[in-house]
């Protein structure tokens, strides 16, 4: 079974604080992917990496940067928290490309004030 | 870009009816991966079932969809909804390109009730 860990799994800021939210994976997969959830937009896409020391721009970027140190670990910076990215946040990992799956880690649930 | 549908936001079933979701997407290439993902409450996403062969049908724990790329639809059935069906579910589709990335649609949250 596949195993992605997420620390911490729920987390209260401020707003203009940073924040940065882990991934861990042990399925020895390449690609690793950064979610966020809201009610009325399901799941979108932040960054995702697939390769160690190189991230990429998801389709919502903006507040976010990323950082893969190691094919097992994928970080999420918020270097300015906002009230806006109060959301549940999922990492996910993958083999390589085109129609694999996707296994998900707990989530975390994070809430700006 | 990359879009997917899911018309019904909120469905209310009754134990023992016929379930079906619907999914349409919209993609400039030919040959998409789609996928249905289900998230029990206080859960992770989960893959469901997925496809990238048209017209035909694919199954899993109980639950069964087609491919149609004549109509570019996905649409997720189950012959008698149970009680432990409740869950939002996301029709998701992947181009098969480099990225691996998903683009999910925005759910359907299932509720069924005896």
């Amino acid at each position: 079974e596949a195993a992605v860990t997420q620390s911490p799994r729920s987390k209260v800021a401020v707003t203009g604080g940073k924040v940065t939210l882990s991934c861990h994976q042990t399925n020895n997969h390449d690609y690793m992917y950064w979610y966020r959830q809201d009610t009325g937009h399901g799941l979108r896409l932040i960054h995702y990496s697939y390769v160690a020391d190189s991230t990429e721009k998801g389709d919502i970027p903006d507040g976010y940067k990323a950082s893969r140190p190691s094919q097992e670990n994928f970080s999420l910076i918020l270097e300015l928290a906002s009230l806006s990215q109060t959301a549940v946040y999922f990492c996910a990992s993958s083999l390589s490309w085109g129609g694999r799956e996707q296994y998900f880690g707990p989530g975390t649930r994070l809430t700006v004030l | 870009g990359d879009s997917v549908t899911q018309t019904e936001g909120l469905v209310t079933l009754t134990e023992g009816l016929p379930v079906m979701l619907n999914c349409t997407y919209q993609t400039i290439y030919s040959n998409p991966f789609l996928f249905w993902y289900v998230q029990h409450l206080n859960e992770s996403p989960r893959l469901l079932l997925k496809s990238f062969t048209d017209n035909k049908r694919t199954e899993h724990q109980g639950f069964h969809a087609t491919l149609h790329k004549s109509s570019s639809s996905f649409h997720l059935q189950k012959s008698s909804a149970q009680l432990s069906d409740s869950a939002l579910y996301y029709c998701a589709l992947n181009t098969g390109g480099l990225s691996g990335k998903l683009t999910f649609g925005e759910g359907t949250q299932v509720t069924v009730i005896s």
